[in-house]
């Protein structure tokens, strides 16, 4: 089956610490996205990607990284200097950027918390 | 005045009835517009997507787009349980979607 698989469902993280968000899509899409939904945020926009080795800041990119190393792969990671993480992540990935191609599909999240 | 607007709701409509769900937008530069569904805690999926003015039907769901107005919807005819849901809009121009923060819609049996 084609799609979008973000793991893991649910993550915790301590005080200081770093943590890793991964998506992996089979799709053979060339964009890739991350989003943050907080209740009555609708969805932010974190990081995108257009291509392998290529990445830029969205919105709300400050305490967040990502790298783009293969194009099925684009791991978010929320760094101890986010200092409100809890959230729910969303991955996405479309076709390209361009209008017409730019239709994104999602994957089914993952839920941050803080311990 | 945001790009686009969307009533967060909730909507609260009895099993069987036909829901309407509305974005409103400001950029004349918007070109795709799309529907997406999104379940309790779950991603969203994809619905419909339409280019131009007029009405796209797809099983119990018309997506149409009104660009004069610069006005989208969705309608659900024979509303089930089951579409109990948030129903987010989108919409692209240039390199960049905008997505409304949501409608909650509750389906009462």
């Amino acid at each position: 089956d084609g799609g979008i698989t973000q793991s893991p469902k649910y993550l915790f993280r301590k005080e200081g610490q770093n943590v890793t968000l991964s998506c992996e899509q089979n799709l053979n899409h060339d964009a890739m996205y991350w989003y943050r939904q907080d209740p009555g945020q609708g969805l932010r926009l974190i990081y995108y990607s257009q291509i392998v080795n290529d990445f830029q800041k969205g919105d709300i990119a400050e305490g967040y990284s990502v790298s783009r190393e293969k194009k099925e792969s684009f791991p978010l990671t929320v760094t101890s200097a986010q200092k409100n993480p809890t959230a729910f992540y969303l991955c996405a990935s479309s076709i390209g950027l361009n209008l017409g191609s730019s239709i994104q599909y999602f994957g089914a999240g993952t839920r941050l918390s803080v311990l | 005045q945001k790009e686009v607007e969307q009533d967060p709701g909730p909507l609260s409509v009895p099993e069987g009835a036909i829901v309407s769900l509305n974005c409103t937008y400001s950029n004349s530069a918007f070109q795709y517009f799309m529907w997406y569904r999104q379940y309790s805690r779950k991603g969203p999926e994809l619905l419909m997507y339409t280019y131009s003015s007029g009405n796209k039907e797809d099983g119990r769901f018309t997506a149409q787009v009104d660009k004069s107005s610069k006005y989208i919807s969705l309608f659900i005819r024979d509303s089930q349980p089951s579409d109990s849901a948030t129903y987010l809009c989108a919409m692209t121009r240039d390199d960049k979607i905008i997505f409304g923060k949501g409608t909650r819609l509750h389906i009462l049996p």
